[in-house]
């Protein structure tokens, strides 16, 4: 079992929007602002697309945002494109110098 | 271009031990601390360990503390995990993962991983 809660799945059609949740506890998501979202490919190595809760690194497209409201981390997709069809983590620190991630949302574009 | 390159899994049976290793090119790895991250076959992520620039601060998953030990050789840009006592669930592929300016535990630049396998 994860320690942050995630949606197994979710979906949307190119173009439109999805967002997916990230839960946690006030030990982890609720008590830092240190929330980030990975993005990973089949076969592939995770690649950072938020961080610090709603930070973008260089080269992320702006159509991935995050946001978080108390121990609950969201990140949304919008003008889905078929290239962002993956599996998407989240992950916070957690205090005493440990990581959490959750299992994973494997985001479908139909 | 940032690159991170892991070696050293293969098969291992339980109790016996591995050494993982992570050459890094493209950047000057004794600027960055680093760490590792797993993942199980068809599972999530979880993160291992992390190590500072200058080793000096070494942090561990508690399902690893104990067993794992990692270690870093800046003039040879080599990242090593040494894996003991190994149990069937550390089966997973091993991710070395670069450390963002923003914080630790935020990861920016992944190797391709190296697969660890402990079984009878």
């Amino acid at each position: 079992q994860s320690a942050l809660t995630q949606p197994p799945s979710a979906s949307g059609s190119p173009g439109q929007s999805v967002t997916i949740s990230c839960t946690g506890t006030s030990s982890d998501v609720g008590g830092y602002n240190y929330v980030s979202w990975y993005q990973q490919h089949p076969g592939k190595a995770p690649k950072l697309m938020i961080y610090e809760v709603s930070k973008r690194p260089s080269g992320v497209p702006d159509r991935f945002s995050g946001s978080k409201s108390g121990n609950t981390a969201s990140l949304t997709v919008s003008g889905l494109q078929a290239e962002d069809e993956a599996d998407y983590y989240c992950s916070s620190y957690a205090g005493s110098k440990k990581v959490v991630f959750g299992g994973g949302t494997k985001l479908t574009v139909l | 271009e940032v690159q991170l390159v892991e070696s050293g899994g293969g098969l291992v049976q339980p109790g016996g031990s591995l050494r993982l290793s992570c050459v890094a090119s493209g950047f000057t790895l004794s600027s960055y601390g680093m760490n590792w991250v797993r993942q199980a076959p068809g599972k999530g992520l979880e993160w291992v360990s992390y190590i500072s620039s200058d080793s000096s601060t070494i942090y561990y998953a508690d399902s690893v503390k104990g067993r794992f030990t990692l270690s870093r050789d800046n003039a040879e840009s080599s990242l090593f995990l040494q894996m003991n006592s190994l149990r069937a669930e550390d089966t997973a592929v091993y991710f070395c993962a670069r450390r963002h300016t923003s914080g630790w535990f935020y990861f920016d630049f992944w190797g391709q991983g190296t697969l660890v396998t402990v079984s009878s």
